[in-house]
């Protein structure tokens, strides 16, 4: 949907294992999100980027690191993955000229 | 720090039922807002925003909002609620200046029934 994809869109894994989540866009937005979708909770930010190699932390980044080395591409890495970063994953660009955010379809992970 | 309190966990109404939607932010200064729309099993739509101007925002789908800045407020209303409008709703808001990050409210749950 408009120009983010979000892969895997499901993933299982065990606790311990290093995971990435990867969110790609095709329209070359400098501004790209992460987020956790939890119950009772919203969507709360885990870490954005503001251009290629510039990253900066959200309110729960714990646990989690990204990168970005071209515009097209935010990963997200869980280092080592635990039963509390069973979540659904959200990546979101902000298109500009105040038009608010476009969400990838999500990334459902469980950690087992 | 920016936060924002939706006051409804789950709201349920019948079909022709009107919709409101209370959302209060905390944000020491000018901002933008933003209503959200999640249906099940999908991610989240753009329902309507304000930045500046009229504080009543029409949005898709016969939504609207009225910003009282007096209030901090953004409640989302519709007049006549359908079932297609059974979703998750989510108020956010971010600072009018740079790009601050987008915080989420936790969300209200619309149930629609016949």
């Amino acid at each position: 949907d408009a120009g983010i994809t979000q892969s895997p869109r499901h993933k299982v894994t065990e606790t311990g294992t290093p995971v990435t989540l990867r969110c790609h866009q095709t329209e070359n937005h400098r501004y790209m999100y992460w987020y956790r979708q939890d119950p009772g909770h919203g969507l709360r930010l885990i870490h954005y980027s503001y251009g290629v190699k510039d990253t900066d932390k959200g309110e729960v980044s714990d646990g989690y690191s990204v990168s970005r080395s071209k515009t097209e591409d935010f990963l997200l890495t869980l280092e080592s993955a635990t039963s509390s970063q069973t979540s659904v994953y959200f990546c979101a660009i902000d298109r500009g000229n105040n038009n608010g955010y476009t969400f990838g379809s999500g990334t459902r992970l469980t950690v087992v | 720090a920016q936060s924002v309190s939706q006051h409804n966990h789950h709201v349920i109404l019948s079909e022709a039922a009107s919709l409101e939607l209370g959302c209060n932010y905390s944000y020491g200064g000018t901002v933008n807002l933003f209503w959200y729309v999640q249906y099940p099993g999908q991610h989240l739509q753009l329902l309507l925003k304000y930045f500046s101007g009229d504080p009543l925002v029409k949005g898709i789908k016969g939504f609207e909002a009225e910003f009282i800045k007096s209030k901090f407020s953004f409640n989302l209303r519709k007049p006549s609620v359908q079932w297609s409008d059974t979703a998750e709703y989510f108020c956010a808001v971010n600072g009018n200046s740079g790009n601050t990050p987008l915080v989420f409210g936790k969300g209200t749950r619309l149930s629609v029934i016949a």
